[in-house]
């Protein structure tokens, strides 16, 4: 593994069904987190750890669970995802929680119909 | 509320230089980020600046005016390889970054 990555790519997922997106980083960076983006907006930032054991929400994070049970990975849940939720989402990570440069995954495309 | 303004589109020629403005109204300010990302890849980032003035970096050079809200992005001599998106970004007092909905550069030849 080099840097950061994300699985799947790409997913087309019914309404009502329960999906985990996966992210590893092997940079030992202690911050991580969870965008959204959706044409037209910015990025929007759903959750975020700033450190193995700890989360915290962001500007979106209805609909999504997230855990950090160690430093590396940082997974996302949708419980029971809605057509709302079509978007691609991308994980980032940095050494710290601020003025850090984040370090981007290659985004999973997740349509739900 | 929280608000970050850039163009949605600009278009340049190869080869000439191009400025691309960024505006924002944030719940506090710990510095700007510009990012590139090119159409269906992650962005990666470019510069990040927290004083003012300009930060020089090759052909890509940031401003930021923090009393203005304002940050520019200039590139110069540009290449057809410079056609993407260019997000910009900015940390707030949360130390949680502010995204533009990013500028999309079309280079001409």
């Amino acid at each position: 593994i080099a840097g950061i990555t994300q699985a799947p790519t790409s997913q087309i997922l019914a309404a009502g069904r329960r999906m985990t997106l996966r992210c590893t980083q092997d940079m030992r960076h202690n911050a991580m987190y969870w965008y959204r983006q959706d044409l037209g907006l910015g990025l929007r930032l759903i959750h975020y750890s700033n450190t193995a054991g700890t989360t915290g929400k962001g500007e979106v994070p209805d609909g999504y669970s997230v855990s950090r049970a160690n430093t590396d990975d940082f997974p996302l849940t949708l419980a029971s995802a809605v057509p709302s939720q079509t978007s691609v989402y991308f994980c980032a990570s940095s050494e710290g929680p601020a003025s850090d440069e984040q370090f981007f995954g290659p985004g999973t495309r997740l349509t739900v119909l | 509320g929280q608000n970050i303004d850039q163009p949605t589109e600009m278009t340049a020629t190869e080869g000439a230089i191009v400025q691309i403005n960024c505006t924002y109204q944030t719940s506090g300010f710990n510095g700007l980020f510009w990012y590139q990302q090119h159409a269906g890849e992650a962005p990666t980032f470019l510069s990040y600046n927290v004083l003012d003035g300009l930060e020089e970096k090759g052909r890509f050079s940031s401003f930021l005016s923090r009393s203005k809200g304002y940050s520019y992005l200039l590139l110069k001599e540009l290449q057809m390889k410079d056609s993407a998106s260019y997000l910009c970004a900015v940390e707030d007092s949360n130390y949680q970054l502010i995204w533009g909905a990013g500028t999309k550069l079309i280079i001409k030849p």
